[in-house]
């Protein structure tokens, strides 16, 4: 069974322009849920999807926004570039409802280096 | 608002040392559940382990042991025997029940664990 796949591994990008990371969940996972990980601020949750709906969200500006299509794959975009947002990308995919009942299953993240 | 602290930043054993990961954790919620993850430094978080609030039965699994005390709000993780394999970063997590806390996870700040031969 494959597992959470999330491309690209590495990104490089410049201040001010906008990236598009995607995400692959487990097959017959409807739930999407995104981080981004940090070494100041640790791993924070940005939002999730459900059924190409967002039913909960982090604290993060309205730069970050994503979507989920109707195989449950699912895109999150950054707008504005800063240097800041260089980080570790996470997502997770879930059965069910994509609670904690279900437990979450990584992918391996994207690295996205904004210089 | 819901919170978990891992007090250990960095742990140092030998080999085939017991080490064990503290971590205490903050929700007002009846209904959660608490998870292990382990990220080695390609960077995926790898699932140990999760425990519903309602379970309190301590686990052994393999060279894993979990201890779970809601009275304490602690749920520690112990590894009998290190090995170097077991080098990575250890991270507990929080996530509550109901509509607001859909697909999220509260994570401590991580405990980092090397292993020396």
């Amino acid at each position: 069974k494959a597992g959470v796949t999330q491309t690209p591994r590495y990104l490089i990008k410049t201040r001010g322009q906008q990236v598009t990371l995607s995400c692959s969940p487990i097959s017959g996972h409807r739930s999407v849920s995104w981080y981004q990980q940090t070494p100041g601020q640790g791993l924070q949750f940005l939002f999730e999807y459900f059924s190409e709906t967002q039913r909960n969200k982090g604290n993060f500006p309205g730069r970050f926004s994503g979507r989920q299509f109707s195989n449950s794959r699912s895109e999150m975009n950054v707008s504005t570039l800063e240097l800041g947002d260089s980080a570790l990308y996470l997502c997770a995919s879930s059965s069910g409802g994509g609670t904690g009942n279900y437990g979450y299953t990584f992918g391996s993240g994207t690295r996205l280096t904004v210089v | 608002a819901q919170k978990v602290t891992q007090a250990q930043t960095e742990i140092s054993v030998v080999e085939k040392e017991d080490v064990t990961l503290d971590c205490v954790y903050e929700t007002r919620d009846t209904t959660y559940y608490l998870f292990w993850y382990k990220q080695p430094p390609s960077g995926e978080l790898v699932f140990l382990i999760r425990r519903n609030s309602f379970d309190e039965q301590n686990e052994i699994s393999g060279r894993y042991s979990w201890n779970f005390q809601k009275s304490t709000s602690s749920f520690n993780f112990t590894i009998t025997a290190s090995q170097v394999v077991d080098s990575a970063v250890y991270f507990c997590a929080l996530s509550e029940d109901g509509g607001t806390s859909y697909g999220k996870l509260t994570f401590g700040q991580g405990t980092i664990l090397t292993v020396h031969p």
